[in-house]
């Protein structure tokens, strides 16, 4: 059973472009979170979402950033216009939404802005 | 709102020593607990988590937590450290299938 997949696993922007980060869940599951992690801190939540439909978006920046996880396909996390403040690694985690609260994390998307 | 406190930013320790990660929380809902180990560059793995039952919690690598409600904690323990085990380490909570709080993280350091 394959685990979470993410890719790219490094990315490169400079200022002002687009950033698309892609998350493929554990098979089976059908929730799916976003993480960032700056340099030297600890992961802040981002959004929430299952198959069409986002749950939780309340750690989102109101700006450049949006999140979809289609009912194919892997989630994307976009970030428009990205400013070297957005450079950080960013997590996915999936769960299969039993109520257990288990989530599996990705390797993540080292993202740097130069 | 839901909060997580990791007291120590960093912990030396040397091989075959005891160790202890502190981390307390606050919540107004009953919540599950978890602790995740993150080594350089690669994602997080679970390493144990507490959802109801026993409040002594026994996960991989030789480690176990135990939840105390009354002092709102969720220490990390391992009675003998080795140099493998040198990484950064999350305690976390969450509501049900509800998103995860972490802590800062406490880098683990082991010297032989």
């Amino acid at each position: 059973n394959a685990g979470v997949m993410q890719n790219p696993r490094h990315l490169v922007r400079r200022r002002g472009q687009e950033a698309r980060l892609r998350c493929s869940p554990m098979k089976g599951h059908s929730h799916v979170y976003w993480y960032r992690q700056l340099p030297e801190e600890g992961l802040k939540f981002m959004v929430y979402l299952q198959k069409e439909n986002i749950i939780d978006e309340s750690g989102m920046p109101k700006e450049r950033f949006s999140a979809e996880f289609p009912k194919e396909g892997p989630s994307i996390l976009r970030i428009q216009q990205v400013v070297r403040g957005d450079s950080a690694a960013y997590f996915c985690a999936s769960s299969p939404g039993t109520g257990s609260s288990e989530q599996y994390f990705g390797p993540g998307t080292r993202l740097t802005v130069t | 709102a839901q909060s997580v406190t990791q007291l120590d930013s960093q912990v030396p320790v040397f091989e075959e020593a005891p160790v202890e990660l502190r981390c307390n929380y606050s919540s107004s809902v009953s919540v599950y607990l978890f602790w995740y180990v993150q080594y350089p560059n690669q994602g997080l793995q679970l390493l144990l988590k507490y959802l109801s039952g026993s409040t002594l919690v026994k996960g991989i690598n030789g480690f176990e937590a135990e939840f105390n409600k009354s002092q709102t904690s969720f220490h990390l323990r391992k009675p003998s450290v080795h140099i493998s085990d040198t990484a950064e380490y999350f305690c976390a909570v969450s509501s049900n299938t509800d998103k995860l709080i972490f802590g800062t993280g406490t880098r683990l350091q082991v010297f032989p």
